[in-house]
């Protein structure tokens, strides 16, 4: 079956502006992460949504990144002003369930590459 | 700050040689992953282990878990070119966190080079 998908896979943007990445989970998963990597930190979790429930932000780097989720399914991960810092990839991941007493695995995305002139 | 370490970072290695990834974490887990990622590529996952003990096998990969050591391994017998890859463990942040999350924490990765 299909995966989780994300959309741009690459996007290149001027310091300063907004940009808006889209995950799409595997369907029928209620658990969906957002994870960035980069040479210098490795992967790092920055926030997850199970189900319609407020999403745990505990991993978000600054309070120019958000993240939203609507109908359970499809995520937004908005950074305003970016800078050259936040160039990465930026991954999604899914999975079927995830509170503390799932053993479930997460399903990662393709990534979007984040480059920030 | 629950913390996961890999070793060694980089390794290369010969076809048909044998060799051990060794993943060292900070704090109380009893669930990790090992995922593999190639050049440019996301994450595949490959094994998930769940309880002190746990070994799981694939083709010429086996992970094991000792969750008093706090450590896992990922052994490569026979290696082939193949298996060329980054590998990452992850530990999963729930009892870090006291069920507040459930974002894995990665491995800083082992690059993996294995020459023909």
């Amino acid at each position: 079956g299909a995966g989780v998908s994300q959309s741009p896979s690459n996007k290149v943007t001027e310091k300063g502006k907004d940009v808006e990445l889209r995950c799409d989970p595997i369907s029928g998963h209620t658990a969906l992460y957002w994870y960035r990597q980069s040479l210098g930190q490795g992967l790092e979790f920055l926030i997850y949504f199970q189900g319609n429930s407020a999403p745990d932000k505990s991993g978000l780097p600054s309070d120019r990144f958000s993240a939203e989720r609507t109908g359970g399914s499809v995520s937004t991960l908005t950074i305003q002003r970016t800078q050259q810092e936040d160039s990465a990839v930026y991954l999604c991941a899914s999975s079927l369930a995830g509170t503390g007493l799932s053993q479930e695995t997460q399903y990662f995305g393709p990534g979007t590459r984040l480059l920030v002139l | 700050e629950l913390k996961v370490e890999q070793n060694p970072l980089f390794l290369s290695m010969q076809e048909g040689k044998n060799y051990t990834i060794y993943c060292n974490y900070s704090t109380t887990s009893d669930r990790l992953y090992w995922y593999r990622q190639d050049p440019g590529k996301s994450l595949e996952s490959l094994f998930v282990l769940l309880s002190n003990g746990a070994v799981k096998q694939e083709g010429r990969l086996m992970a094991s878990l000792d969750t008093k050591a706090r450590l896992s391994t990922l052994h490569i017998t026979a290696a082939v070119h193949d298996l060329s890859a980054t590998y990452f463990c992850a530990v999963d942040s729930f009892y870090w966190t006291g069920g507040g999350a459930d974002g894995l924490t990665f491995g800083k990765g082992t690059h993996l080079i294995i020459q023909p």
